[in-house]
């Protein structure tokens, strides 16, 4: 079945360094493919989403890649500032069923020092 | 900005008890999902419905019921609370495309004493 691996627990930068948080999926079917943030005791929220091969999309100064040809859609942003620290999650929007569920990674912690 | 309100914000209750956590949106959305989240698990899906009526199983079926009573409003029952089940619970809706995103709710503290 339909399922999203994040490696990564937990990471932690100094402010200004680049950051990516790794992603891959696994799918049978054409992948639509999201990140989500969650700041602290915040619900999480939508921070891009994809479905477009080798094509990158950005928002808040993050942006990925979805490759097909890895099964994969890293979230990267070249400085990381203090706000950023946050849980994100992956998430496969699954195609295969009639009822359009989502799978989500099990989230990787940022944690952003001075 | 859509909206999915959860009630209560926080919960307690012993092990044994009834629960009922409840989910209102007003995004007009067919797709409605009670979600758990428990640290080193991220989110799993307990069940999810396509409009009143509807129920699917999700990941993490075992010890919950769910109800879908209108399309507006959904239900995760607890009928004997256990201290597994303590947990941070979201609720979320969303339109029936594939790239529509959650929209989620502030979600419920369950602690089961």
């Amino acid at each position: 079945g339909d399922s999203v691996t994040q490696t990564e627990g937990l990471v932690t930068l100094t402010k200004g360094l680049p950051v990516m948080l790794n992603c891959t999926y696994q799918t049978t079917y054409s992948p639509f493919l999201f990140w989500y943030v969650q700041h602290l005791n915040e619900a999480p929220k939508l921070l891009l989403k994809s479905s477009t091969d080798n094509k990158r999309t950005e928002h808040q100064g993050f942006y990925a890649t979805l490759h097909k040809s890895s099964s994969s859609f890293h979230l990267q942003k070249s400085s990381v500032q203090l706000s950023d620290s946050a849980l994100y999650f992956c998430a496969l929007r699954d195609r295969g069923s009639a009822l359009g569920r989502l799978h989500f990674g099990a989230g990787t912690q940022l944690i952003v020092i001075p | 900005e859509a909206a999915v309100t959860q009630s209560p914000r926080n919960k307690v209750t012993v092990t044994g008890g009834n629960v009922t956590l409840s989910c209102r949106q007003t995004n007009s959305h067919n797709y409605m999902y009670w979600y758990r989240q428990d640290t080193g698990h991220g989110l799993r899906l307990i069940h999810y419905s396509y409009g009143a009526g509807n129920l699917q199983i999700g990941d993490v079926p075992d010890g919950y019921k769910a109800t879908r009573t209108t399309q507006e409003d959904f239900f995760l029952l607890l009928e004997l609370a256990s201290p597994s089940q303590t947990s941070l619970y979201f609720c979320a809706s969303s339109g029936d495309n594939s790239n529509e995103r959650l929209f989620f709710g502030h979600g419920t503290k369950l602690s089961v004493l």
